[in-house]
């Protein structure tokens, strides 16, 4: 099975700073039919996931701008330029590429 | 616009069992596969497995399968999650999902 690994698990971002998220896989998420179904998903508090960026740096209907993703293979990252708010919650990477598995979550906090 | 609705929560003893419905618009039900994911309380997402919506042939994680059981009924675009002999354990919320759409979840407490 593929273990997705992040981090960090939490991260405190200033309002209006960067911030940063990682993802790595145990084997490369290149599909046989040459997609990588990588995506990224966001948990506000109390709220199902939403989807967030698919197949690494592809963003969802609606989510804005400042979310924007990116790597290859085996690593990738979720950035986020200027951080708002409404951001706080927890960011969970997702492979599709074998089956399904989620990262372990990373818990993004206001200072 | 895609929704999925879940059924509501469920309050069960330990033994019993529980059906979770979700119910699919604004798309066409048999042109994308459904996930079950699980969370349990204070915990991240675990994927359960999917159904084919098609053929309704489905495949379980390991740790899911036995107990679990995945179900349609494409005349009412609706998906199940069926869970027999429920234990402490299986409290959690479970959603249903596309890949790209997710349901608001249905709450499984199991206790005596």
């Amino acid at each position: 099975d593929i273990v997705m690994t992040q981090t960090p698990l939490s991260s405190p971002v200033t309002l209006g700073q960067p911030a940063s998220i990682s993802c790595r896989s145990s084997q490369s998420l290149v599909h046989s039919d040459g997609n990588t179904y990588l995506s990224w998903l966001q948990q506000r508090p109390g709220q199902p996931p939403r989807l967030l960026i698919y197949k690494i740096s592809n963003r969802f209907s609606g989510v804005p701008d400042r979310f924007s993703g990116s790597g290859a293979g085996t690593d990738f990252t979720l950035k986020i330029s200027r951080v708002e708010a409404e951001d706080v919650g927890v960011y969970y990477c997702m492979q599709a590429t074998q089956g399904g598995t989620f990262g372990q979550g990373t818990k993004l906090e206001i200072k | 616009q895609v929704q999925l609705v879940q059924s509501g929560s469920e309050l069960k003893k330990p033994g019993a069992s529980v059906k979770v419905s979700c119910k699919a618009s604004g798309y066409t039900f048999t042109s994308y596969a459904m996930n079950w994911v699980r969370q349990a309380p204070g915990q991240g997402l675990e994927w359960m497995g999917w159904i084919n919506t098609n053929t309704g042939n489905p495949t379980y994680a390991q740790g899911f399968t036995g107990r679990f059981v995945f179900s349609l009924d494409t005349s009412v675009s609706t998906a199940y999650l069926q869970i027999s002999s429920l234990k402490a354990e299986d409290t959690a919320v479970y959603y249903c999902a596309r890949e790209d759409y997710w349901g608001q979840g249905t709450l499984v407490t199991v206790s005596s």
